[in-house]
């Protein structure tokens, strides 16, 4: 069971877009909906959200928004703030009814 | 509010057991599948197990089956992760999550700690 692949990191200007990639196979992200993405902020918990490759849980930004194509999910987050600074975890259910998690990005505010 | 809250972590011995607990409460236990997620230092996440909401139907992460046995007591709004023949790289917070569905994680508890070291 292998890590899902991200970027290590990624930085932008506030105010600027950025997208983090996610890439699998076609026995989890390939295969199903079940893509989930998490902000991990120092010291803290993860938070969800993204699920279901493009819903967000209530009280997500707008400017977060998800996407999948084939074996690859995207996260972007449009308009960054300095509080999105932090880590970014993306999921994925597998078809062996098992759960890979990436090895998550960081995300730098300029 | 809801709410999740681990317990039981701290530091063990290469070879020995450990029994993490995890009290639920804000919403109807029995109504959600749940997991143990693990992140070791400085590292990222990592999945071990999930449970039904009934208890029967569980599965594993390849690092943690055959050692690890989780489980659930829906009259005591707990969940329960049993940890046999630590290792070294078992080293991690421990978290105690809730499914809201499609393996989305929406709440997760503080964490605990757990070291493997002689």
């Amino acid at each position: 069971q292998s890590a899902l692949t991200q970027p290590a990191s990624v930085s932008a200007s506030p105010g600027q877009s950025i997208s983090i990639s996610c890439t699998g196979t076609s026995s989890d992200i390939g295969g199903h909906i079940y893509v989930s993405w998490y902000q991990q902020q120092p010291g803290k918990a993860p938070k969800l959200i993204m699920y279901d490759v493009v819903r967000r849980p209530s009280g997500v930004s707008d400017r977060f928004s998800g996407s999948k194509s084939g074996n690859t999910a995207s996260l972007t987050i449009s308009g960054l703030q300095a509080e999105d600074e932090g880590d970014y975890y993306c999921s994925s259910f597998t078809t062996t009814n098992t759960l890979l998690f990436g090895g998550g990005t960081k995300l730098t505010v300029l | 509010q809801v709410e999740l809250v681990e317990s039981g972590g701290g530091l063990v011995k290469p070879g020995g057991s450990l029994r993490l607990s995890c009290a639920a409460s804000g919403f109807t236990f029995s109504d959600w599948y749940m997991n143990w997620i693990r992140q070791a230092p400085g590292r990222g996440l990592e999945w071990m197990s999930y449970i039904s909401h009934g208890g029967d139907a569980r599965n594993y992460a390849d690092s943690v089956k055959g050692r690890f046995i989780i489980s659930r007591d829906n009259a005591k709004n707990s969940l329960y992760l049993q940890m046999n023949t630590l290792k070294a790289e078992d080293t991690a917070v421990y978290y105690c999550v809730r499914d809201r569905g499609g393996s989305a994680f929406d709440i997760w508890g503080q964490g605990t700690m757990v070291t493997v070291s002689s």
